[in-house]
């Protein structure tokens, strides 16, 4: 059983569409995120929620717009798409992170490009 | 802000050719030190988490160590199947850096047979 799953994993749009990616997570995780690599290969985050509630906002411009039914998925909605916003984009997840160093679990990825 | 750099960006080795991977980092108190292999059109793929300076951690033909300013990765005896792109990851204390991962860009291993 895939652990985060997230769909789709190939998008390609045209600028100005809108679009959503899907994720989900059956381990149990309370927190979930969103990074962003880039064609340089970096990996960057975008976004955190912990039990449904926004903790980590990296000044992501506001057509990027995340929703978190429950604490089980973490959707990514994205309006007026642009070219500059080609990538892949990863949701991961991981246990409530209080404490010590907690592990994130990353999800297979969803590849955008934008033409 | 906490900051990470891999070296070098690209490691070319012969099979069963030993060497090492590095990581510098500065963090306002280290919560957490991170490993994850990269393959091609793939998520990263967890490795090893390190907590503390002096700490080692081994797995097949990978150990990971970690001092107060950098962490090593060792691959000993590499296999073809080791090729993978090697990324180095830190999770402080300060602010709101409990919940996120600040990465690397990253180590391209290519072993050769």
């Amino acid at each position: 059983d895939t652990a985060v799953s997230q769909t789709p994993k190939y998008l390609v749009t045209q600028m100005g569409n809108d679009k959503s990616i899907k994720c989900e997570q059956n381990l149990g995780h309370d927190t979930m995120y969103w990074y962003k690599q880039d064609s340089k290969k970096f990996l960057k985050i975008m976004f955190s929620y912990n039990n449904k509630e926004l903790i980590i906002n990296e000044t992501v411009p506001n057509r990027f717009s995340p929703k978190s039914p429950d604490k089980a998925h973490l959707n990514l909605h994205i309006n007026s798409l642009e070219l500059g916003d080609s990538a892949v984009y990863f949701c991961a997840s991981s246990q409530d992170s209080s404490g010590g160093g907690n592990t994130i679990y990353f999800g297979e990825g969803s590849w955008l490009t934008v033409v | 802000e906490d900051q990470v750099t891999q070296s070098p960006e690209a490691l070319r080795l012969q099979e069963g050719e030993s060497s090492s991977l590095n990581c510098s980092y500065t963090v306002s108190g280290l919560r957490g030190l991170f490993w994850y292999r990269q393959d091609p059109g793939k998520g990263p793929e967890f490795l090893f988490t390190l907590y503390s300076a002096g700490e080692e951690k081994e797995k097949e033909r990978l150990k990971a160590t970690l001092t107060k300013k950098e962490s090593f990765l060792h691959i000993t005896a590499p296999k073809p199947e080791d090729s993978a792109t090697y990324l180095c990851a830190v999770q402080g204390r300060s602010g709101g850096s409990n919940y996120k991962l600040t990465f690397g860009k990253g180590t391209l291993l290519t072993v050769n047979p």
